[in-house]
């Protein structure tokens, strides 16, 4: 099984500024795999980005993924007010199918 | 716009059974699997299980393995979840989502609370 680690834990930011949230797999698994999720308080996870780069339908393009093997990362160019929150990233193993999500970054105003 | 409601949650003793509802809305339902998604009080996100848009496969986290069951009712837009020998670490919001290209969940619903406590 394939295990997530995310870090930091918390990410302590003022709006503005630049995030980078890592996401490192404990084996290689294909960028098109591998997803990002927004959550905040009270609500269901947003999905921002998957096939590791790619933004999902209607998020702002401050939301950027890359990365590739093991090693991913979420960085968010410019923190608006509405950035705040916990994110996680994603992964899909097949053969059989199974879905695993790292432990969360949260994202907290400074 | 595209919908998933889910409903049956609540307070269940250990041991007992219950049965999750997802309702969609907004898109063509035969087309899309439907995944399971639980999320214990405080605690990350745990995938539980997937039903494929036909029906025809359904997958499971060993955790519920054996005592979860996912089946969808295509002429009625939804998905269930039958939940049996319940246990205290059951005890979670379930969201219901939407599968994105096999490997993402690209829509959610709301959630519901499940809570196994004697």
């Amino acid at each position: 099984e394939i295990v997530l680690t995310q870090s930091p834990g918390t990410l302590s930011l003022s709006p503005g500024e630049r995030a980078t949230l890592s996401c490192r797999a404990s084996q290689s698994i294909s960028s098109s795999y591998l997803a990002w999720y927004q959550q905040k308080p009270g609500q269901a996870p947003r999905l921002l980005i998957y096939g590791a780069s790619s933004r999902a339908t209607g998020i702002p393009d401050r939301f950027s993924g890359s990365g590739s093997g093991t090693d991913f990362t979420l960085t968010i160019s410019r923190l608006e007010p509405e950035d705040f929150a916990v994110y996680y990233c994603q992964q899909y193993g097949s053969s059989p199918p199974a879905y695993t999500f790292g432990q969360g970054t949260k994202l907290e105003i400074k | 716009q595209v919908q998933l409601v889910e409903s049956g949650g609540g307070v269940v003793q250990p041991g007992r059974s219950l049965r999750l509802s997802c309702a969609a809305s907004g898109f063509t339902f035969t087309n899309f699997g439907v995944h399971w998604v639980r999320q214990a009080p405080g605690k990350g996100l745990e995938w539980v299980a997937v039903i494929w848009f036909d029906g025809s496969n359904t997958y499971y986290a060993d955790s519920v393995k054996d005592r979860f069951t996912i089946s969808r009712d295509n002429s009625k837009n939804t998905v269930y979840l039958q939940m049996n020998s319940l246990r205290a670490e059951d005890t979670a919001v379930y969201y219901c989502a939407r599968d994105w290209l096999t490997w993402n969940f690209d829509y959610w619903g709301q959630g519901t609370l499940v809570t196994v406590s004697s």
